[in-house]
């Protein structure tokens, strides 16, 4: 079975700062890929960055970054510089097996304030 | 690209009655496609698996009688809330995914349904 914890239900961070978002997972597959959504408050879910487990190089997407450390199973999401629009839930999630299923984190709740 | 569009995205209906909501890919072929239920201030729980002119794949607990999932071609998937009741309220959202197996093709989103049931 796969698991993913966010240990924050919520966090703050004030405008054009930057914030850590935490997630550690548990899989048995040696094949996985981790994705970071945002879901704003109109409920979409938007993907934010992607990561491979195979690779070592943490993925970057603008002012989205992850540190990805594959021995401790955590990858964290970094938001520099961030910004009004970036307040959302964010979601960890894990991606396994051949039909590429989703397993999500309880979420991180991030408030942006000026 | 890789939009995903869900309708309706609010429906309010009376117990007993069924409820069809319908998940689109619209510029990608979606070889499968996801259906999830997150009720509030929750996550997402996937409910079943659905691959294009195949049966879904149900998660344990979630009842195939009740919740009725047909993916007839590449760019659309079906869920009917079957004799809907109030229990059954909740938000629902589809996924899409081009490809198969194992990949980093990422499930991309519609923008949910929400359903009341009263």
């Amino acid at each position: 079975a796969q698991t993913v914890t966010q240990s924050q239900p919520e966090m703050s961070v004030q405008e054009a700062e930057t914030v850590t978002l935490s997630c550690t997972y548990d899989t048995s597959e040696s094949d996985y890929y981790l994705f970071w959504y945002k879901q704003p408050p109109s409920r979409q879910m938007i993907l934010v960055i992607r990561q491979e487990a195979y690779k070592q190089q943490n993925a970057t997407e603008n002012r989205f970054s992850v540190n990805f450390q594959k021995a401790a199973k955590s990858f964290s999401l970094k938001i520099s510089d961030s910004q009004l629009g970036d307040a959302a839930m964010y979601f960890c999630a894990l991606c396994t097996g051949t039909a590429s299923k989703l397993t999500f984190g309880t979420g991180t709740r991030l408030q942006v304030t000026l | 690209g890789a939009v995903v569009s869900q309708h309706p995205s609010w429906v309010i209906c009376k117990s007993g009655t069924s409820v069809k909501i319908e998940c689109r890919s619209l510029d990608f072929q979606a070889t499968t496609m996801f259906w999830y239920r997150q009720f509030p201030k929750q996550s997402l729980m996937l409910m079943a698996t659905s691959n294009e002119g195949s049966k879904a794949t149900y998660e344990q607990g979630v009842e195939k009688d009740k919740f009725l999932i047909n993916h007839a071609s590449l760019t659309l998937s079906t869920l009917t809330v079957t004799s809907a009741h109030p229990e059954d309220s909740s938000f629902y959202i589809c996924s899409a995914r081009a490809g198969t197996g194992l990949s980093n093709q990422p499930q991309h989103f519609g923008d949910g349904t929400r359903l009341s049931i009263l």
